[in-house]
This record gives C-alpha cells, sequence and structure tokens, in this order.
C-alpha cells in the first residue's frame, strides 16, 4: 500500500531565504509523485510532478524537487521565499499499476509561515 | 471551462440525516475521488473510481457510499451523519491518457459539511 510522510508539520522561514520541505514515500513499483498547494479557504493546486526521466522537475512559482529513489524521498525545494509562498504544502503519491490502480494518497501536510 | 465542480458548497446537517455530494467534472477523465479534510490530518481518501460503474474504498471509507452512474458525476452519499463527518469534502478527478503515463489531479473547491 502507498503512504506519504510529511516530516513537518509547521516550518517558518524568513522573506527571501530558501526553502525545503520534505516528503517521504513508501510504495511498491515505480511512484508517481506531486506537490500541490493549497491557500486558506481554497481548493489546490499542482505545484509539480513527477512521473520519469529526469529526477530533477521544475513546477510553478519557481519551485523544484528532487525525485531520489534510494531515499524514497520527493522534498519540495525554492531558493528565496516571497510572502505570498505562505500557505500548506501537500506531497502526493500515485498508483498507477497493481491492484491499488488509480489511487491517490496525500501526506498530511506541512503548512509554511513567511516571516517579513 | 468549468473543470471540476462540488454541490453544494455549505451544508449544515443534523446528526442522522442523510445527504448526497454531487462532483461534476467536464474534461472527460477516467478516475475521480472523493476526500475528507480534517486539520492536522491532510486529504484522505474516502472513496474513488477509475472508470464509470466502478468505485473503490480509499483511506476512510466507513459511514460514505458512493455511485458512478455517468462518467462525469461522482456522488458522495452520507446515509446517517454523523458529528465526525464534520469535515471539508474536496472532490478531484485526473485523465488516464492512451500512453499509460498518470497525470495530474485536478480539484473543485470543496465542500464545507457541519454535523449537528
Amino acid at each position: 500500500a502507498q503512504s506519504v510522510t510529511q516530516p513537518d508539520i509547521h516550518i517558518t522561514v524568513s522573506e527571501g531565504a530558501s526553502l525545503e520541505l520534505r516528503c517521504n514515500y513508501s510504495y511498491g513499483a515505480t511512484p508517481y509523485l506531486f506537490w500541490y498547494v493549497q491557500s486558506p479557504g481554497q481548493g489546490l493546486q499542482l505545484l509539480l510532478k513527477y512521473f520519469s526521466g529526469d529526477t530533477l522537475v521544475q513546477g510553478i512559482k519557481g519551485f523544484e524537487a528532487e525525485f531520489k529513489r534510494s531515499q524514497s524521498s520527493f522534498n519540495l525545494r525554492k531558493p528565496s521565499v516571497h510572502w505570498s509562498d505562505a500557505a500548506e504544502y501537500f506531497c502526493a503519491v500515485g498508483a498507477f499499476y497493481g491492484g491499488s490502480q488509480g489511487n491517490l494518497i496525500f501526506g498530511k501536510g506541512t503548512k509554511l509561515s513567511v516571516k517579513p | 471551462n468549468a473543470g471540476v465542480t462540488q454541490t453544494p458548497k455549505f451544508r449544515v446537517l443534523k446528526t442522522g440525516q442523510s445527504m448526497t455530494l454531487l462532483c461534476a467534472q467536464d474534461m472527460n477523465h477516467e478516475y475521480m475521488y472523493w476526500y475528507r479534510q480534517d486539520p492536522g490530518m491532510g486529504l484522505r481518501l474516502i472513496h474513488y473510481s477509475v472508470g464509470e460503474g466502478t468505485t473503490a474504498k480509499g483511506e476512510v471509507p466507513d459511514g460514505y457510499n458512493v455511485s458512478r452512474l455517468k462518467k462525469q458525476n461522482f456522488l458522495l452519499g452520507l446515509e446517517s451523519a454523523a458529528p465526525s463527518q464534520t469535515s471539508v469534502y474536496f472532490c478531484a478527478s485526473r485523465h488516464r491518457d492512451r500512453g499509460r503515463r498518470d497525470t495530474e489531479a485536478f480539484f473543485g473547491q470543496g465542500t464545507r459539511l457541519t454535523v449537528v
């Protein structure tokens, strides 16, 4: 069965500082990985996704993520955080094959606060 | 483009009442999902569907039923609402293309349900 762990419940960074949000997954086959962002009272917006190929993927709003199979990780990074990045971030893993085909599981999220 | 539309957006139920949440998508997506979001718990998958006429249980299916009679609609039912079902419910859909590459999920704006 798939599972996703986001170890950090809440992170606070200063505006202009770099950011890394951690995501670890458990899945028996090649994972399909996603990062979504949710602003308060809003739905979820896709930041980036990984299916195969280059393990460093670029997303919207200056975010990137790196897939590391050996560490079962898919960490989200941004070199310089803006106040508008304050939101909750969710990592998700999708199953394409097997008994749980089509399944899409989310982590519990990391809330990002940005200090001026 | 409408994308994923959830109806209603808000609802208050009394314990024991029943209701149906409707999710409609106009993107011809094969997969559809119902999640619930609670503080500190992230998004938990209730049920999902990989095609018309098929449904599968997710992480927290108890107390809910679903139906997918038409490809564009995915209904979530609560037969006898309980206060523990107070939550924000999100519907999502995604496409599975012919190249067998997974795709990202698109989300509705959510339904805020309160059971008193």
